[in-house]
């Protein structure tokens, strides 16, 4: 199985800044990777898809880069609707991992 | 608009069995793979188990591997899931989700809780 890991595990930040999240496989999984957003209480919420393809109704200041082992989610100004946890989460090969999760919460 | 409804969540005892369901509506359900996600209390995500658009093709976590079976039926807009032999270790909410093509997943249920205690 592909092993997903993120960094850092959390982070505290203010409104305005720029955040990255670093999301890395135990092997290469291409492009076939996707960040989601969570919130309490609620079902993830598809951010990024293909590692850099924004999905339908997310706002512009995410997001992501990569390839291979290595992927960035990129927060370009952090709005108070973004404290959540992050997940990051590889479709290359079955099953289909997430990793453990980034928390974002407000400094 | 896609909406996605899980049911059958509740306590199950160890070892035993229970069946989840998700009701879909609002899109041409046989055209998508679905796929199971599940979170334990306080966790994060863990995929479980995911199913092609015409059921033929099935795929399960190691951890559920043997014990969990995913199905779906196309003429009733409805994904399953049969969980036995179940452990506290499945102790979390479910959430059914389809599956964008590329295994990205943008519409999610509202989950069920599945509690196994005796």
């Amino acid at each position: 199985d592909i092993q997903m890991t993120q960094s850092p595990s959390s982070l505290s930040a203010s409104v305005g800044d720029r955040v990255t999240i670093t999301c890395r496989a135990s092997q290469s999984t291409s492009t076939y990777l996707n960040w989601y957003q969570q919130k309490p209480g609620k079902a993830p919420k598809l951010l990024i898809y293909a590692t850099s393809s924004l999905q339908s109704g997310v706002p512009s200041r995410f997001s992501g880069s990569g390839s291979g082992t290595t992927f960035t989610l990129t927060i370009s100004s952090l709005q108070p609707e973004d404290f959540a946890t992050y997940y990051c989460q590889q479709t290359y090969d079955t099953p289909f991992t997430f990793g453990p999760g980034t928390k974002v919460d407000i400094k | 608009e896609v909406q996605l409804l899980e049911s059958g969540g509740g306590l199950g005892q160890p070892g035993g069995s229970l069946r989840l369901s998700c009701s879909a509506s609002g899109l041409t359900f046989s055209s998508y793979a679905m796929t199971w996600v599940r979170q334990a209390p306080g966790k994060g995500l863990e995929w479980v188990s995911a199913v092609s658009g015409p059921g033929g093709t099935t795929y399960y976590a190691d951890s559920v591997k043997g014990r969990f079976t995913i199905s779906r039926d196309n003429s009733k807009n409805t994904l399953y899931l049969q969980m036995n032999s179940l452990s506290a270790e499945d102790t979390a909410v479910y959430f059914c989700a389809l599956d964008y093509g590329v295994g990205a997943l943008p519409y999610w249920g509202q989950g069920t809780l599945v509690t196994v205690s005796s």
